[in-house]
């Protein structure tokens, strides 16, 4: 248990549609990042907060977004969900911001978009 | 823009021989090159890690070697056991103080015959 927390585990919507993906960091992280893992692909980096600030940006499409709360948890917003969009989304958290911090993976939220 | 290649896609190899997995990056800033394991349905788990200042980093049966001139570094597990199937992914990563890009390899599938 790395002790990073996602909720939910899976999740099944319709095309078009709106969701939202939760993610808890370790105990004392301050940075939180997002990847996108299709079937079979590899990891996609999606986007970095660190401390409640937008600090690096990957290959996010403009239907998503994320923030970070006060209390250090982020969220994933997907919206007008395409069939593509099904995939393993996965948070990360390290204890700093610059890429030198391990990154501790959640479990994952596997979305399935009908 | 950045890229990280990674071969093979699928290796197999018998038990308690080597297996050497290798990526090259592209931005030359790249100063972090963690490598990341993940089982079947589980999620990604740091196993090794290099900073760009070390040429060779040991851990027990695991090894990793970076030539920053090349633009590469590998993966090197010997005496393979077959805990060691899963999917291995070298990453390249560009540290700020203040931000973090971490770029993934598509991912090497290793199998391990009995």
């Amino acid at each position: 248990d790395s002790g990073v927390t996602q909720t939910p585990k899976h999740l099944i919507t319709a095309t078009g549609q709106r969701v939202t993906l939760r993610c808890s960091p370790r105990s004392g992280d301050l940075s939180v990042y997002w990847y996108q893992q299709s079937l079979d692909q590899g990891l996609q980096f999606l986007i970095q907060y660190y401390n409640g600030e937008e600090r690096a940006k990957g290959n996010i499409l403009e239907r998503f977004s994320a923030q970070q709360f006060p209390d250090l948890h982020s969220e994933l917003n997907l919206s007008s969900l395409e069939l593509g969009d099904s995939a393993l989304y996965f948070c990360a958290s390290s204890v700093a911001s610059g890429a030198l911090s391990e990154q501790y993976f959640g479990p994952g939220t596997r979305l399935t978009v009908t | 823009g950045e890229n990280v290649e990674q071969h093979p896609s699928t290796l197999s190899v018998q038990e308690g021989d080597s297996a050497v997995i290798k990526c090259t990056y592209s931005d030359s800033a790249s100063n972090y090159f963690p490598w990341y394991k993940q089982e079947l349905g589980k999620r990604p788990q740091l196993i090794i890690d290099i900073r760009s200042n070390v040429g060779e980093k040991k851990d027990q049966r695991i090894a990793v070697t970076l030539n920053k001139t090349a633009k590469h570094f590998s993966l090197h597990i010997t005496e393979t056991q077959p805990e060691d199937s899963a999917v291995y992914f070298c990453a390249a990563s560009i540290g700020y103080s203040s931000a973090s890009k971490i770029i993934f390899g598509s991912g090497t599938r290793l199998s391990i015959r009995p």
